[in-house]
């Protein structure tokens, strides 16, 4: 079935240093690749998305790239801030627009 | 302005009591959905009705109800909580399900079944 696995599980960075966060997809028909920033006690809120006919995208400091081959896309985070810190999902999605969420990282950011 | 809604934003109950979940978007949105996440923060769909209309129904025993009265609202019922029920609950909406772009949630309903 659907399956979005994400790694790694906790990161922690300094401030200043930069974050990667990895997922892979197993369903080829998946064509639309959100990535979401879940603070505590908030409900997650999209920061960055990539749709299959594109390989990278940036906004900033964040930067996703995509590997359809592959079946990989990363979420790059430069520069950290200690308001980075909170749980980022990746999520894959087909033509149904149903979200498969990976098991989330939760980011540490080190003043 | 909040843009979706749920009340309440925590609910304490015993086993076997029956509880509802209430969403309201102000969004204009076609699609709206419920999510549930566990204690490992796993988050995984439940339901999506787009204008009404049931459009997911993932494997989710059926004491779980969700009613759309309007396409600005969706709720979600639970008859016979389960200990196993415990976890936050996310509602969520989009503009239209068939069009992949940003799915704005609520901010949870923490339900802990005792």
């Amino acid at each position: 079935g659907e399956n979005v696995e994400q790694h790694p599980s906790t990161l922690s960075v300094q401030e200043g240093d930069s974050a990667v966060i990895k997922c892979t997809y197993s369903d080829s028909a998946s064509n639309y690749f959100p990535w979401y920033k879940q603070e505590l006690g908030k409900g997650p809120q999209l920061i960055i998305d990539i749709r299959s006919n594109v390989g990278e995208k940036k906004d900033q400091r964040i930067a996703v790239t995509l590997n359809k081959t592959a079946k990989h896309f990363s979420l790059h985070i430069t520069e950290t801030q200690p308001e980075d810190s909170a749980v980022y999902f990746c999520a894959a999605s087909t033509h149904t627009g149903k979200l498969i969420f990976g098991q989330g990282t939760t980011l540490q950011v080190k003043p | 302005d909040t843009a979706v809604s749920q009340t309440p934003k925590y609910l304490v109950t015993q086993m076997g009591n029956d509880k509802s979940i209430k969403c309201e978007q102000n969004l204009g949105h076609d699609t709206m959905y419920w999510y549930k996440q566990d204690s490992k923060k796993f988050l995984k769909i439940m339901f999506s009705y787009n204008n009404k209309e049931l459009i997911i129904n993932e494997t989710v025993p059926n004491r779980f109800s969700p009613k759309s009265p309007d396409k600005a609202h969706l709720n979600l019922h639970i008859n016979s909580l389960e200990l196993g029920d415990s976890a936050v609950y996310f509602c969520a909406s989009s503009q239209d399900h068939r069009i992949q772009e940003t799915q704005y949630f609520g901010p949870g309903t923490r339900l802990l079944v005792l």
